[in-house]
């Protein structure tokens, strides 16, 4: 299993900033997957948090507006750029292991961006 | 069309109702995944299963693989179950999940 720490919980920021999310896993953990919930949607997946190298993105995600690190393997940090309010969502962090295991997540970030 | 769907979208009962949410896909599949949202945020595993029946205290998750479909059931519903629940499918050989919209369930005292 794993239990991880996600902060922070909740801000507002004001637009053109940016915010820094972190994830942090309580055991090395395979997998780590960033997450956007927008309000009233289901999960849409961000990227895949890779070690050491650039992380992967999905289509309609680009690393200049949501970069991410992982320099190990129990730890990961999303940033959101230049943030509008149609930013404005609940992030997650999630992780596993390779094959089909459990999910795990994090508490989420709920963003609003003013 | 979305490759997991789930119904009803929402769903309002009394306390001591039994509970049914559905989620059918559309594509193979090597495990489905049911998923509690509280409003706060933060989601919680229930279930993962790839065939049969699995029982967690009130809680039971059914799969089908040959209709595609599954079915999570609350017995003697409760308040406290008041919660967004989703159903998410994995692929065979990938990594990611894919996403139903979610079912919002609300149990009145």
């Amino acid at each position: 299993s794993a239990v991880i720490s996600q902060k922070p919980s909740r801000d507002i920021c004001q637009r053109g900033t940016s915010l820094t999310i972190q994830c942090q896993v309580d055991s090395q953990v395979t997998m780590m997957f960033w997450y956007r919930q927008q309000p009233g949607q289901s999960l849409t997946l961000i990227a895949t948090a890779n070690q050491g190298s650039e992380a992967t993105y999905e289509s309609g995600f680009v690393i200049d507006k949501f970069p991410i690190s992982r320099p190990n393997l129990t730890f990961s940090t999303l940033t959101v750029s230049n943030m509008s309010p149609e930013d404005s969502s609940i992030y997650l962090c999630s992780v596993g292991w390779v094959g089909d295991t459990e999910a795990f997540f994090g508490q989420g970030t709920r963003l609003t961006v003013v | 069309k979305n490759e997991v769907e789930q119904s009803p979208q929402n769903l309002t009962a009394q306390e001591g109702e039994f509970i049914t949410i559905n989620c059918s896909y559309s594509v193979g599949i090597s495990a489905l995944h049911w998923l509690q949202q509280h409003p706060g945020g933060g989601i919680v595993s229930l279930f993962m299963l790839s065939s049969g029946k699995k029982k967690h205290g009130r809680l039971i998750a059914t799969i089908n693989i040959q209709e595609k479909h599954s079915s999570l059931h609350i017995t003697a519903s409760h308040p406290r179950d008041s919660a967004v629940y989703i159903c998410a499918v994995r692929s065979p050989g990938a990594q990611k999940l894919v996403f139903g919209q979610g079912t919002r369930l609300t149990i009145n005292p």
